[in-house]
């Protein structure tokens, strides 16, 4: 079993949709990522949370820490927004990162 | 904002060669780097943890003779694959945390491919 879990796996949206990734994860953890990976593989890292909730534009991620789970939603989803989304853990013990197997979202015109 | 950068971004090597690859953090002082490898359509795989001044700590599978990990300073950390083979080829990713936060910045990455 996987110490994070997300879904969904894969994701098509229309342009303009609104759009929620979530993640799930079985540790306890110091922080939380969401990373966003572009076709050809640099990765961003989009927001760390530790709790509750942060605004970037578009993009809001939400924490839970007593449900252990977070989300990830984009507002007025665009084609540029086409990327795999990746969730990943900090974990408050032992000193481990987790790593989510990633949300391919596409987002078509 | 905190900037990580690798080196090379791409490298094509034969066979047998050993590559090095850079990880520098730009304008901050990184106490410890993390490198990563993520084979096509799937997630990361952390390889080591590196702290400044002693040496790496490898991941259960990961072959410490073969990827070299060197920390000398606080804004560079190096991964060497030594003898590479083409099942080698894959995407290499570092991160650095600044001193003093949990705060993880990530590198662009490498890919190296094996011939």
């Amino acid at each position: 079993k996987n110490e994070v879990e997300q879904s969904p796996q894969n994701l098509t949206a229309q342009e303009g949709e609104f759009i929620t990734i979530n993640c799930s994860y079985s540790v306890g953890i110091s922080a939380l990522h969401w990373l966003q990976q572009h076709p050809g593989g640099g990765i961003v890292s989009l927001f760390m949370l530790s709790s509750g909730k942060k605004k970037h534009g578009r993009l809001i991620a939400t924490i839970n820490i007593q449900e252990k789970h977070s989300s990830l939603h984009i507002t007025a989803s665009h084609p540029r927004d086409s990327a795999v989304y990746i969730c990943a853990v900090w974990s408050n013990t032992g000193n481990q990162f987790y790593f989510g197997t990633g949300t391919s979202l596409t987002v078509i015109p | 904002g905190a900037v990580v950068s690798q080196h090379p971004s791409r490298v094509i090597c034969k066979s047998g060669t050993s590559v090095k690859i850079e990880c520098r953090s730009l304008d901050f002082q990184a106490t410890t780097m993390f490198w990563y490898r993520q084979f096509p359509k799937q997630s990361l795989m952390l390889m080591a943890t590196s702290n400044e001044g002693s040496k790496a700590t490898y991941e259960q599978g990961v072959e410490k003779d073969k990827f070299l990990i060197n920390h000398a300073s606080l804004t560079l950390s190096t991964l060497t694959v030594t003898s590479a083979h083409p099942e080698d080829s894959s995407f290499y990713i570092c991160s650095a945390v600044q001193g003093g936060t949990d705060t993880q910045y990530f590198g662009p990455g490498t890919r190296l491919t094996v011939l």
